[in-house]
């Protein structure tokens, strides 16, 4: 079955930098898109950057540009997140997902990691 | 700024009661790239609906999705208690995917 597994939790200093894995199971990750999105304490979900994984080609939300590097693996079917500068406003927890879309171009997102708590504290 | 608007920001009804969820965009969203998700408290967003109006796999038809152009719909015909919680919709519109701010459906 289709599994996307992340590590628990990471903790960093203020300017940090972290990096998230998302490892797949199930699916080639090659063959589906993979999105990142993080949902701070008692907020919505804030979409991050997708990252089109047989092209090698991202993009990432605005806010986000500069500090964000999404990247894949092949070898081991891994998905990383690199977010660089890191800022209590950061704290999240960090969710992989994966994207499809249909013969009809609808796209959906339809399995999501555990997600993984990221802190940003002194 | 691309932004989605979800109203109304709760939602408070009876089990068997329908429930009517609005997502507007501030531009024009192609129905290819209308999602909707289910959030329970402590777990992952669930996918529901995609493509406006698709139901996922394993989802009930009592959810459906409709709308086109800048207004977006999710309609639970029938409240079961598993369904009291949030919901996101989100668009995959250029390079701007977006998430809704969420409604909370909760119990009256």
């Amino acid at each position: 079955q289709v599994q996307l597994v992340q590590p628990g939790a990471e903790v960093k200093k203020p300017g940090a930098s972290v990096r998230v894995s998302c490892e797949a199971s199930g699916y080639t990750l090659s063959d589906y898109g993979l999105t990142w999105v993080r949902q701070g304490p008692g907020q919505g979900l804030e979409w991050v950057g997708w990252i089109n994984t047989y092209l090698g080609t991202t993009d990432y939300a605005q806010d986000l540009k500069g500090r964000v590097t999404l990247t894949t693996e092949a070898s081991t079917n891994t998905a990383y997140m690199d977010l660089r500068s890191l800022r209590s406003n950061d704290t999240a927890v960090y969710y992989c997902a994966r994207v499809f879309w249909d013969d009809l171009g609808n796209y959906g997102v339809d399995y999501w990691g555990q997600g993984t708590l990221v802190t940003v504290s002194s | 700024e691309f932004v989605l608007t979800q109203s109304p920001g709760t939602l408070s009804l009876s089990p068997g009661e329908r429930a009517t969820l609005s997502c507007r965009a501030s531009e024009s969203v192609s129905s290819s790239y209308l999602a909707w998700y289910q959030q329970k408290a402590g777990q992952i967003p669930r996918l529901l609906i995609y493509g406006t109006s698709s139901r996922a796999t394993g989802i009930p038809d009592r959810f459906s999705g409709s709308g086109s152009g800048t207004d977006f719909t999710l309609t639970i015909t029938r409240l079961e208690p598993e369904d009291f919680a949030v919901y996101y919709c989100q668009q995959f519109g250029d390079s701007r995917w977006t998430f809704g701010p969420g409604t909370k459906v909760e119990i009256k």
